[in-house]
Parts: C-alpha cells; sequence; structure tokens
C-alpha cells in the first residue's frame, strides 16, 4: 500500500521567491511520483514525474522535484514564484504492482502568491 | 491534443434523483477512474476501470455505481442522490502500459444536490 503526506495546507509566498512544497511518500515497493497543479475550477494537469533515472526531475512552467529514497520525500520546488503559480498542487504515489495503475494523492497545497 | 471530456461543468440535482456523469477519452487509454474532491479531503477514488465491462471499487464506492459498455467511455452513477454526494467530481484516464505514466484528468464536474 501506498501514501503520501503533503506537509503544509496553504503556502504562501512573494513574487520572485522560492516555491518549496514538501510532499512526504510511504511504499513498500519502488514508487512513482507524481506532481499535479489545479487551477481554479479545472482539473489536475501533470506537472512532473519521477519514475527511474535521474533523481531531479524537471517539469512544465519552471517547477522541478527531487526524489530522495532515504528521506522518502519528493519536495517540489522552483526559483521564482510568479502570480500565475497561484494554484492548488497535488503529490500523488503509484507502483508498478499497482491495479490499473492507481495512484494515491495527498490532500492538497494550496500555494499563495503575494505581489 | 488528448482529452479527457466531462459532460457537464456544473449540475444542480434534486434529493433522491438517478444522476448520470459522462466521462468521454481520445487516448485509446485502457485505465479510467473517477474521484471526487472536497475542501480539506484531497481527491478520493470512487470506482475505477481497467478494461470494457471491468470495475473495481476505490475507497468510497457506497451510493455509486460506474458503466463502461466501450473502451472510451466511463460514465458515473448516483442512484439516488443524496445532499452529502454534493462535490466537485474528476475523471481521469491513464495509459494500460504501467503506473509510470501518470493520468489525464477532465475539467470536473461540479454537483450540487439539493
Amino acid at each position: 500500500a501506498q501514501s503520501v503526506t503533503q506537509l503544509g495546507s496553504h503556502v504562501s509566498v512573494s513574487e520572485g521567491a522560492l516555491v518549496l512544497l514538501r510532499c512526504n511518500y510511504s511504499s513498500s515497493v519502488p514508487p512513482y511520483l507524481f506532481w499535479y497543479v489545479q487551477y481554479p475550477n479545472q482539473g489536475l494537469q501533470l506537472l512532473l514525474k519521477y519514475t527511474t533515472g535521474a533523481t531531479l526531475v524537471k517539469g512544465i512552467n519552471g517547477f522541478e522535484a527531487e526524489f530522495k529514497k532515504s528521506e522518502t520525500s519528493f519536495h517540489l520546488t522552483k526559483p521564482s514564484a510568479h502570480m500565475s503559480d497561484a494554484a492548488e498542487y497535488f503529490c500523488a504515489v503509484s507502483a508498478l504492482n499497482t491495479n490499473a495503475g492507481k495512484s494515491t494523492f495527498g490532500d492538497g497545497t494550496t500555494l499563495t502568491v503575494k505581489p | 491534443d488528448v482529452k479527457v471530456t466531462q459532460s457537464s461543468r456544473y449540475l444542480v440535482k434534486r434529493t433522491g434523483e438517478k444522476v448520470f456523469l459522462e466521462c468521454v477519452q481520445d487516448m485509446d487509454h485502457e485505465n479510467m477512474f473517477w474521484y471526487r474532491q472536497d475542501p480539506g479531503l484531497g481527491l478520493r477514488l470512487i470506482y475505477f476501470s481497467y478494461d470494457v465491462k471491468m470495475k473495481e471499487k476505490g475507497d468510497i464506492p457506497e451510493g455509486y455505481s460506474v458503466s463502461r459498455e466501450k473502451k472510451e467511455r466511463f460514465s458515473l452513477i448516483l442512484e439516488s442522490a443524496s445532499t452529502n454526494q454534493t462535490s466537485m467530481y474528476l475523471c481521469a484516464s491513464s495509459h494500460g502500459g504501467g503506473a509510470n505514466y501518470g493520468y489525464t484528468f477532465g475539467s470536473g464536474t461540479r454537483l450540487t444536490v439539493v
């Protein structure tokens, strides 16, 4: 079984500041990890994913995340926040043995960007 | 551009009505999912399907059923709508080749039961 914990349901940063959204996972087998973004009144959009290989993965809109097995973490970062980054962000975990590739999602983190 | 299309963005139904939420994908994906999203509770899996006519219960199947008669279409049915089913409903699909593909989501249906 897999689970995901997102630390902090709300994060607020100033425009131009570093964005750091935290995600810790639990998995009994090597995980596949995902970050999704949801803008108001829309569905979720895949930002980036880690499956195998390089532990630092880059996604759309300048976001990146690093898989750290020793810390069971997959934190999402962006060097400089833009107003357009304001959204809700979800971390998700899946694994090779998961039925139908089913993912388990965290509770989400709402990112606010202040001018 | 690949798409998952949910038939309604907003829906208002009365208590006790039978409600159908439709989802269609054009990516030839094997897997399809229905989630509900509520503030503070994240995404909770209702049902999923990994092939035509195949379905499995998710974490919160009570009060819901599903139908998948064609590969591209996955319907969520609220047998007798209740106010506690007021929520945002999200449909998603994924490639059957493995869990590493991630999901493509529809835009969601915001259902209000009055």
